[in-house]
């Protein structure tokens, strides 16, 4: 299978433990992106990377959460102190894209759905 | 904030009506993109519109970008059982952020 995966896809945990997911984007794929959806609602944007570059960071990311792309390929996204409001499910998507607007289209992991008890 | 504003959010008809879901915003995108997302699953793309006005078709769905790129349609012919879904609609906007609409829950009755 060449598409996104997401591991864990299923992750529950109590409040306040420390939780890591991680995304592996299609491999030739530059730019890898972070959504957290809940139940009935789109996507919401939390950030994204070019190669192994932090670019955007949405205002939804608290300083609880951190995200890398330490070499360019895979990207792991760690919720520090878990609170129930972040159960939801964390989707990762990536895409091939040069210059400032690609019009390329992203490409989704099934996500990985965390339940804080 | 969702900047995109889907409607409806739900929509139930019976096998072989027609519908329509929009996608509407204040502000323009440089591309717009439909998905279909099924329960437990990630997004699957179905088309991305770049021009205003461009009008794309994929079997029994057209899309259509807005002339002013700013608001988006999607309309099936004679839906089926397998379009149930949660269509949503996201456009790419200043600092390749992907927008996200509000999502329309369809449901077609055998």
């Amino acid at each position: 299978d060449t598409g996104v995966s997401q591991d864990p896809r299923h992750k529950i945990t109590k409040r306040g433990q420390n939780v890591t997911f991680r995304c592996d984007p299609i491999s030739e794929h530059n730019r890898l992106y972070w959504y957290r959806q809940t139940l009935g609602q789109g996507p919401e944007f939390l950030t994204y990377f070019q190669n192994e570059a932090q670019l955007e960071k949405s205002r939804l990311l608290s300083d609880r959460f951190s995200a890398e792309r330490p070499k360019g390929s895979f990207s792991t996204l760690e919720i520090q102190r878990t609170e129930q409001g972040d159960s939801a499910m964390y989707l990762c998507a990536s895409s091939l894209a040069a210059g400032a607007y690609s019009n390329q289209p992203q490409h989704f992991g099934d996500g990985t759905r965390l339940s804080i008890l | 904030t969702q900047l995109l504003e889907q409607s409806p959010q739900f929509l139930s008809i019976q096998e072989g009506e027609n519908l329509t879901v929009y996608c509407n915003s204040s502000s323009v995108f440089s591309s717009l993109q439909w998905y279909r997302q099924e329960p437990g699953e990630g997004p699957v793309l179905l088309v991305t519109v770049v021009t205003g006005g461009e009008v794309k078709k994929l079997k029994r769905l057209t899309f259509q970008f807005g002339d002013a790129r700013k608001d988006s349609s999607l309309h099936i012919t004679a839906a089926q059982p397998g379009d149930t879904g949660l269509y949503l609609c996201a456009g790419e906007g200043a600092g390749n952020q992907f927008y996200f609409g509000t999502g329309t829950s369809l449901t077609v009755i055998p």
